[in-house]
Formats: C-alpha cells, sequence, structure tokens
C-alpha cells in the first residue's frame, strides 16, 4: 500500500552543519513532496517541496532531491542554526493529490 | 498569521458529549481537510473535501462526522468520543489536489 519511510528519527547537528534526512515512497504514481517542519506545539509549516518533473530545488539554505527511479527524495539544511530545531516531516500525495501520507518525522536539534 | 483559523483551541469534553471543531479559510481553497495528530507522531488524513464534497474517508469511525457547509468553511462533529480520540486536530486547506497545503493552529483535544 501507500508507504512513505523516513530516516534518520533523530538528527544532532552542532551549529553550521549540515543536515540530511532522507525518504522513500512507495507509489510511483505519486508525483508531489511538500516537506514540513512543525515546532512543538505549533502547526506543521510547509519549508519546501518538489514536483516530479524536477530534480532538485533550492530555497536559500534549504534544498531538496527527487530520484524518481529510487523513489528517494531528501531534505539537505546547509549552516543549520538553533531555529532549525523542530520536527520535520516528509509526505508523498497520493489519490489524485489530495491524499497525504507522510513520514514518521524527523527530530532535528541543532546544538549552539 | 494563520491564515486557516480554527476554533477552539483547547477542548476537553466527557464521553457522553457532543461538541464541533470549526474551520475557516478565506484564500479560496477548494480543498479542505481534516487530520488527527498524536504526540510525537505524524499527522494522520481522516477526511477530504473536494469542491465541498466529501471526497475521502479513511475509514474514520462514525462518531467523527464532517460537515462542509460552504467552500470557506469545515466542521468536524463529535459526539460519543473515548480516551483514544484525544488528539490534536488540524484542519488544512489547498486551492486543488497536489498543491501545498495550509494548516490551522488546530485544536488540542482532551477526552475525560
Amino acid at each position: 500500500g501507500e508507504n512513505v519511510e523516513q530516516h534518520p528519527s533523530t538528527l544532532s547537528v552542532q551549529e553550521g552543519d549540515s543536515a540530511v534526512i532522507k525518504c522513500t515512497y512507495s507509489d510511483s504514481a505519486s508525483n508531489y513532496f511538500p516537506w514540513y517542519k512543525q515546532e512543538l506545539g505549533k502547526r506543521p509549516q510547509l519549508i519546501i517541496d518538489i514536483r516530479s518533473n524536477v530534480g532538485e530545488k533550492k530555497d536559500q539554505r534549504i534544498a531538496v532531491t527527487l530520484n524518481k527511479t529510487a523513489k528517494h527524495f531528501s531534505l539537505h539544511i546547509t549552516e543549520t542554526q538553533p531555529e532549525d530545531s523542530a520536527v520535520y516531516f516528509c509526505a508523498a500525495l497520493y489519490g489524485g493529490g489530495f491524499k497525504t501520507i507522510f513520514g514518521a518525522g524527523t527530530r532535528l536539534f541543532v546544538k549552539a | 498569521d494563520t491564515e486557516v483559523t480554527q476554533t477552539p483551541k483547547h477542548l476537553v469534553m466527557g464521553m457522553t458529549n457532543k461538541k464541533s471543531l470549526k474551520c475557516e479559510q478565506h484564500m479560496g481553497h477548494r480543498a479542505m481537510y481534516w487530520y488527527k495528530q498524536k504526540a510525537k507522531k505524524p499527522p494522520e488524513l481522516m477526511f477530504v473535501y473536494s469542491y465541498e464534497k466529501l471526497s475521502i474517508n479513511e475509514s474514520v469511525p462514525s462518531r467523527f462526522s464532517p460537515e462542509c457547509p460552504n467552500s470557506s468553511l469545515l466542521n468536524l462533529h463529535l459526539h460519543a468520543l473515548q480516551p483514544e480520540d484525544s488528539a490534536l486536530y488540524l484542519c488544512a486547506s489547498s486551492s486543488q489536489g497536489n498543491q501545498p497545503q495550509h494548516f490551522g493552529d488546530g485544536t488540542r483535544l482532551s477526552i475525560l
């Protein structure tokens, strides 16, 4: 069935280092992949997304890559800052683009 | 600013009570969603409305009853809930399928 696997579940980095979170999806029909950041007690917020006709997308310190053949996509955060500390969820959309399946989440800690 | 508004922010109810959660957006979005999120877990899709019609019901128990009175409003009617239904209930909207979803701040529900 539809599934999104996300790794690692926890990631601790030093301020200024890079962080990489990886996801794998199961259904090749999926063609939209958003990433959400959720701070403690707050709502998920979209930080970047990518569509299946694009291999890479960047927005300042954040980038996402997509390998359609392998059904992998990854989030890259460079020059991490303490305010990047949060839970990050990858997701894939199914069911005509309305059904969002989230990965289990990665808790990112950025140590000052 | 939160573009999707949810009320109430917190709700405590007994297992025999009837209550409703409300969600409102004025972005002209035609798709609206209800999610349930337990602590340290990703959001789980419950219902999707597209053009005010229920298009996805993820086998949610009938004690949860969604309603979409118009394109800006989404309700979730609650009746005879169980303690395991205690969670954060998130509403989201998008312009259509395969588009970014905007989340509200959620209603934190506790069932006594």
